[in-house]
């Protein structure tokens, strides 16, 4: 069955660093893969979305690259802040819509 | 704009008993939404997917008869989990997209919290 790793551990680094996050997959590579930022007790909101033709996108702060042979996802944050701090959750659509989601990495951004 | 709401945003229920969840969306119209739920320290794993109009389609290992949807209207979706157990106490979440296709942005309800005692 699919199955989505995103570093369990959370990635704890220093404001104005870049954070850097990972999403691994096995078997097929989805024709979508997308970023969310999940706070406590809250929803999902979307960041980014990548197809598997593309290699990269970046949106203002937020870079996605996306490597079908490697099965990885990397999702980086520049200059990041402390307001960046949540977790991240990776979510795969095989082109039906409907998303599967990893786990999720949180990462706290430290003053 | 693309907010989507939930309520209640927790509810306490004895076992045995059924509870409704509404999930709306504000500013937009919704052909489908979709209903997730969430274990602490897991990730949200679809339980079905509701196109206005039509029967919801449930994913594999969730009963269709326990967890009732109803896609009445295109701002409006709600689950009823039907006479609850401890087991089902979790954080349940709804997302709504304007048509359901991949590249059609899923907007989420703040979650609600479901405890059954």
């Amino acid at each position: 069955s699919q199955k989505i790793e995103q570093n369990s551990e959370a990635l704890n680094i220093q404001e104005g660093k870049t954070a850097t996050l990972t999403c691994n997959y096995t078997n097929y590579s989805p024709a979508y893969l997308q970023w969310y930022r999940q706070d406590p007790g809250r929803g999902p909101v979307f960041l980014l979305l990548i197809r598997e033709n593309e290699k990269e996108k970046r949106k203002e702060r937020l870079k996605v690259t996306f490597d079908t042979t490697l099965k990885q996802s990397l999702f980086h944050i520049t200059a990041s802040q402390p307001a960046d701090s949540a977790t991240y959750l990776c979510a795969l659509d095989f082109g039906t819509g409907k998303l599967i989601f990893g786990q999720g990495t949180t990462l706290q951004v430290k003053p | 704009g693309a907010v989507v709401s939930q309520h209640p945003s927790r509810v306490i229920c004895k076992s045995g008993t059924s509870v409704k969840i509404e999930c709306r969306s504000l500013d937009f119209q919704a052909t489908t939404m979709f209903w997730y739920r969430q274990f602490p320290k897991q990730s949200l794993m679809l339980m079905a997917t509701s196109n206005e109009g039509s029967k919801a389609t449930y994913e594999q290992g969730v009963e269709k008869d326990k967890f009732l949807i109803n896609h009445a209207s295109l701002t409006l979706s709600t689950l009823t989990v039907t006479s609850a157990h401890p087991e089902d106490s979790s954080f349940y979440i709804c997302s709504a997209s304007v048509g359901g296709a991949s590249t059609d942005t899923q907007y989420f309800g703040p979650g609600t919290r479901l405890t059954v005692l």
